[in-house]
């Protein structure tokens, strides 16, 4: 089945510093790669998503990247603020019936003023 | 629409004791989702229903039965529940494949 990595564990970056989160999957059939945000006590939310057709995708300050060669995928943030901080958790899943998201362990980014 | 809505909030059970974690979605979704999530190990598929009739165990199913009610339920059952099934249990669901998932709220559970 699919095994997704995540690094870093922590992340802690200064108010208006880029941050970079990465992931590496093992399943070649994974095909969607979403990233979801989470505070504290409350629910994931998806924050982004990407498809193996593209390579980027951009949301305002939020960009993702996919390699399907190398099997990684990254989440970009720039210009960071203080309610960036959160745990952020990337995923995959193949695009057919019977699959499921398989998450990695999460990263926790702390962002100070 | 409420969404994805798990019961209940909160519970505390004793060894060996047995319990149901109730899931419902409103949004006429195919697939229904079980993850538990413990500090330091992200969310881990526990049991996955990719449409009604169906489940499927993920990552972690021993300890866990569920039932696929009808397309809006999805229950997860603890017969005899432990401390390591102290955990937060969320429930969530999917339209098409690939789209985008939907939490619950999350249950926290404890077992002493």
């Amino acid at each position: 089945g699919e095994n997704v990595e995540q690094h870093p564990s922590t992340l802690s970056v200064q108010e208006g510093d880029s941050a970079v989160i990465k992931c590496t999957y093992s399943d070649s059939a994974s095909n969607y790669f979403p990233w979801y945000k989470q505070e504290l006590g409350k629910r994931p939310q998806l924050i982004i998503d990407i498809r193996s057709n593209v390579g980027e995708k951009k949301d305002q300050r939020i960009a993702v990247t996919l390699n399907k060669t190398a099997k990684h995928f990254s989440l970009h943030i720039t210009e960071t603020q203080p309610e960036d901080s959160a745990v952020y958790f990337c995923a995959a899943s193949a695009n057919q019936a019977g699959t499921a998201l398989i998450f990695g362990k999460g990263t926790t980014l702390s962002v100070s003023s | 629409n409420a969404g994805v809505t798990q019961t209940p909030k909160f519970q505390v059970l004793k060894t060996g004791q047995s319990m149901t974690l109730q899931c419902a979605q409103d949004m006429n979704h195919n697939s229904m989702y079980w993850y538990r999530q413990d500090p330091g190990m992200g969310l881990r598929l526990i049991y996955y229903s990719a449409s009604e009739g169906t489940t499927d165990k993920g990552e972690v199913p021993n300890g866990y039965n569920v039932s696929r009610l009808n397309k809006r339920e999805f229950s997860l059952r603890l017969e005899s529940a432990a401390p390591s099934q102290t955990s937060v249990y969320f429930c969530a669901s999917m339209g098409n494949y690939n789209s985008p998932l939907h939490f619950g709220n999350g249950t926290r559970l404890t077992v002493t």
